[in-house]
């Protein structure tokens, strides 16, 4: 079935450093992927997605990477910055599912000064 | 350009009762998608609206129901409330109906059944 699973559930990173967060998809139809950043109080932003033509798409310090053989796909985060702590959500669309959208369970991400 | 906007943004319900929210799209959006969000399941499809047409439902029971006007905006009603309702829903739109389509969520109605 339709299934997206996230690792890891909680990342503690020091300012500066990398933070990486993966998800694996079930539906090799699978041909969206976007990642959201939740802050407290506030409902999920979309800060990039992929699609299935592309291997790698950059933005800034942001990088999603896609492995359509894995069926996996990743969010990089370079020069990470306090306030880049948050709840990290990535997704995936499945065919003939119009726009629902499968959420992992989440990352929470903390960058410590 | 204004993003979705959700209303109310907070609402206590007693069990048993029903509540309306209320969801209206970024401008020339076309698509609404509602979503529940818990600390236990997560965000989770609740249905999909285009064109006033529900074009795809989630695995919730017919309690949860909505609409869509010819203007885009959305309604989600939950009948007959339970404790486990409690919940922030989430309202998102998207440009057209179609795969692929980036989706832009609102602030959410955060939902306390007692």
């Amino acid at each position: 079935g339709e299934n997206v699973e996230q690792h890891p559930s909680t990342l503690s990173v020091q300012e500066g450093d990398s933070a990486v967060i993966k998800c694996t998809y079930s539906d090799s139809a699978s041909n969206y992927f976007p990642w959201y950043k939740q802050e407290l109080g506030k409902g999920p932003q979309l800060i990039i997605d992929i699609r299935s033509n592309v291997g790698e798409k950059k933005d800034q310090r942001i990088a999603v990477t896609l492995n359509k053989t894995a069926k996996h796909f990743s969010l990089h985060i370079t020069e990470t910055q306090p306030e880049d702590s948050a709840v990290y959500f990535c997704a995936t669309q499945f065919s003939g599912g119009y726009n629902k959208l499968i959420f992992g369970a989440g990352t929470r991400l903390a960058v410590h000064p | 350009k204004a993003g979705v906007t959700q209303t109310p943004r907070y609402l206590i319900k007693t069990r048993g009762q029903q509540v309306t929210l209320s969801c209206s799209p970024i401008s020339g959006h076309r698509s609404v998608s509602w979503y529940q969000q818990t600390p236990g399941q997560g965000l989770q499809f609740l249905f999909e609206y285009f064109s006033e047409t529900q074009r795809n439902k989630g695995n919730f029971p017919g309690r949860f129901s909505g609409r869509q006007f010819s203007n885009s905006r959305s309604e989600m009603n939950v009948s007959t409330l339970e404790l486990g309702d409690s919940a922030l829903y989430l309202c998102a739109s998207s440009w057209v109906g179609q795969l692929n389509t980036e989706a832009f969520f609102g602030q959410g109605t955060r939902l306390t059944v007692v």
